[in-house]
This record gives C-alpha cells, sequence and structure tokens, in this order.
C-alpha cells in the first residue's frame, strides 16, 4: 500500500501561513489525498481531499504537486485553535478501504 | 456536524471484566471503523465494517470483537479486560461512495486496573 511520510513536528507564528508538507512518491494513480487533524482530546476531523487538482475550502488549501508524489495543506492564517497533529493519508476505495493513518505532524502555534 | 457518538466518554474497569464499548451514527453510513490510540501515538485500524453482516479486522491485531446487527450501530466488545487494554478507543464512519470523508466520534477512554 502506498505510504506517506510527514514531519515529526512543526511551529509556525499566529496570524501567519502555515504549509504542512506530505510526501507520498509511491502513490498510484487511483489514491486520493486526505487531510485529517486530531485537536487535543478529540478524534479527527476531515480537513480536506483532493486528486490531481489544487482544493480549496473553508478550512484550508490542498496543492498537489503535478507529479502527485507530494502535496501541501495550507492554513491561510493560522491561530491557536489550528494546534493539532494533521495527518496525510492516500485512500482509493476501489482497493480494499482499510484507511491506515502515519504519526502525523504535530503543529505548535506560537502566539 | 458529526452525528457519531461513542460511550461511554471514560471507563475505568478491573482486570477481567467483559465490557462493550458503544459507537452510533445516525447518517446512515454504511461503512464503520474502530481504532486504537495511545497518548500521543498513531491512530491504528483495529476493526472495519462495510455494512450489515460485514466485520473485517484491521492492521492492529487485537483482542476486542465487533459486530454489526444494524446500519446504525457497531459496538466493540472485551470478553476479559486486561491492563495492556487500556488505550483510547476511536469510531468513525463514511458513507460507500467513493472517497467519502470520515466522522470520527468523541472516543472512549478505557483504563484497566
Amino acid at each position: 500500500d502506498a505510504k506517506t511520510t510527514q514531519p515529526n513536528s512543526m511551529e509556525s507564528n499566529e496570524e501567519e501561513p502555515v504549509h504542512l508538507p506530505c510526501n507520498h512518491s509511491t502513490i498510484s494513480g487511483t489514491d486520493y489525498i486526505h487531510w485529517y487533524r486530531q485537536l487535543p482530546s478529540q478524534g479527527p476531523e476531515y480537513v480536506i481531499h483532493g486528486l490531481t487538482s489544487n482544493v480549496n475550502n473553508r478550512m484550508a488549501s490542498l496543492a498537489i504537486a503535478e507529479d502527485r508524489k507530494s502535496s501541501t495543506l495550507i492554513l491561510h492564517r493560522a491561530t491557536l485553535r489550528d494546534a493539532a497533529v494533521y495527518y496525510c493519508i492516500l485512500r482509493d476505495t476501489n482497493r480494499d478501504d482499510k484507511i491506515i493513518f502515519g504519526k502525523g505532524t504535530r503543529l505548535h502555534i506560537l502566539p | 456536524e458529526a452525528d457519531i457518538y461513542q460511550t461511554p466518554r471514560y471507563l475505568v474497569i478491573g482486570t477481567g471484566k467483559k465490557i462493550t464499548l458503544e459507537c452510533s451514527q445516525t447518517m446512515g453510513h454504511d461503512k464503520m471503523y474502530w481504532y486504537q490510540q495511545d497518548p500521543g501515538m498513531e491512530l491504528h485500524l483495529i476493526h472495519y465494517s462495510y455494512g450489515v453482516n460485514s466485520t473485517e479486522k484491521g492492521d492492529l491485531s487485537s483482542e476486542s470483537t465487533v459486530s454489526r446487527i444494524r446500519t446504525e450501530h457497531f459496538p466493540l466488545t472485551l470478553e476479559s479486560a486486561r491492563p495492556s487494554h487500556t488505550s483510547q478507543y476511536l469510531c468513525a464512519s463514511s458513507e460507500a461512495m467513493d472517497n467519502e470523508k470520515l466522522f470520527f466520534g468523541s472516543g472512549t477512554q478505557l483504563s484497566v486496573l
């Protein structure tokens, strides 16, 4: 199964943009890229997903490299409430849909 | 937004007891999942279901069992709890359509003494 690689942790200042990278060099053509985040003491919540084109929603933007071997989650203006663990996962429901989470990136926001 | 509920939120129990962690969703989702997570660690998939009467083992071996008799209900049972079962258990669901997002419950924090 295709895997993702993310930095263990990142820091950012409040009210600045944050770029969270994810490498998925073995991604297949039918894998979607999903991002979730987990706030302290809560279950994960969906952030965004995409296949090839960049995606925007009210929470974030997803920039996908042209070769699809990497992607970047962009938080345009970080707040203290964005401090969480961010997970990048690949999902292909054409295969057995075991949704596997990696270790994610722990994002620290500095006031 | 998410209509998926887990009970109890916290459970402290003695070794050898039988326990059932409840998970219910009111969204009519066919797919449901159980994950186990230790503090500061990654989530591990232990069980999943594609629909009624469908259950599969996840990537992490678990002594727990699950059942899916009704679409909305996906309980997890430990026949004889041990301290090694102490962990957070998270339930999730999604629609059967391709790549539908997961909705997670708030989790059950289990402590076995």
